[in-house]
């Protein structure tokens, strides 16, 4: 059974950095792309970015671009995303999410339980 | 960048069939998928490649696509497919792209 298992809501303040985990497993980690969602509240989707973790070719939305890091481990199956410098328009649900197949165009279809990052000073 | 448009809400009565549409420039060459979002659920895939459906997705939700609009249908509608729909692509220049989100609203 493919799962995806995001780490706890974080709580930070502006300036600060932090990297949030999507720990998978059931599935071959290194052979499918793996990328994040942003759910700012009360509005839509985003799509941030997908990380192929065989070579570690990622691919940015142009909005998220320089903005956030996605990385992947796959000595433990995982994969990162991570802010140098938190603002508090970053206050949102993130959701980590597999591609469904080994094209970039294929749809998410397995999803992580989101991550709650809350930036307040 | 590329857009998809949605329109915010689609309401109507228990039973009748939603028709929720999705337009994108050129979007007749490219793949669109469909997410379901609850509140407080991660989205789940309803439909992918235009009009493909997860085998634990029900029948009554299917899909299409012609020229610059896709559309996503739910026939019957219940109670429990108010949700907010999206429609996704991938651009070549934009990565990935969602649309703004369609509120499905079962009176």
């Amino acid at each position: 059974e493919v799962q995806l298992v995001q780490s706890g809501a974080e709580v930070k303040k502006p300036g600060e950095s932090l990297k949030i985990s999507c720990s998978t497993s059931g599935y071959s980690f290194t052979t499918y792309w793996i990328g994040w969602v942003r759910q700012m509240p009360g509005k839509g989707l985003e799509w941030m970015g997908v990380i192929y973790p065989g070579d570690s070719d990622a691919r940015y939305s142009p909005s998220f671009q320089g903005q956030v890091i996605i990385s992947a481990d796959k000595s433990i199956n995982t994969a990162y995303l991570q802010w140098t410098n938190l603002k508090a328009s970053d206050t949102a649900m993130y959701y980590c999410s597999r591609l469904m197949g080994r094209n970039t165009n294929d749809p998410f279809d397995h999803w992580g339980q989101g991550t709650l990052v809350t930036v307040s000073s | 960048s590329y857009e998809l448009t949605q329109p915010l809400s689609v309401s109507l009565a228990l039973g009748q069939t939603a028709r929720i549409t999705c337009g994108g420039n050129s979007l007749g060459s490219k793949s669109v998928h469909w997410y379901q979002k609850k509140p407080g659920q991660a989205p789940v895939l309803v439909i992918y490649k235009n009009t493909n459906r997860p085998s634990e997705i029900p029948e009554r939700f299917s899909g299409s696509k012609s020229g610059t609009a896709a559309t996503l249908t739910i026939s019957r509608v219940q109670v429990g497919d108010e949700a907010d729909y999206y429609c996704q692509v991938w651009d070549s220049d934009t990565a990935g792209v969602f649309g703004g989100g369609t509120k499905l609203t079962v009176l």
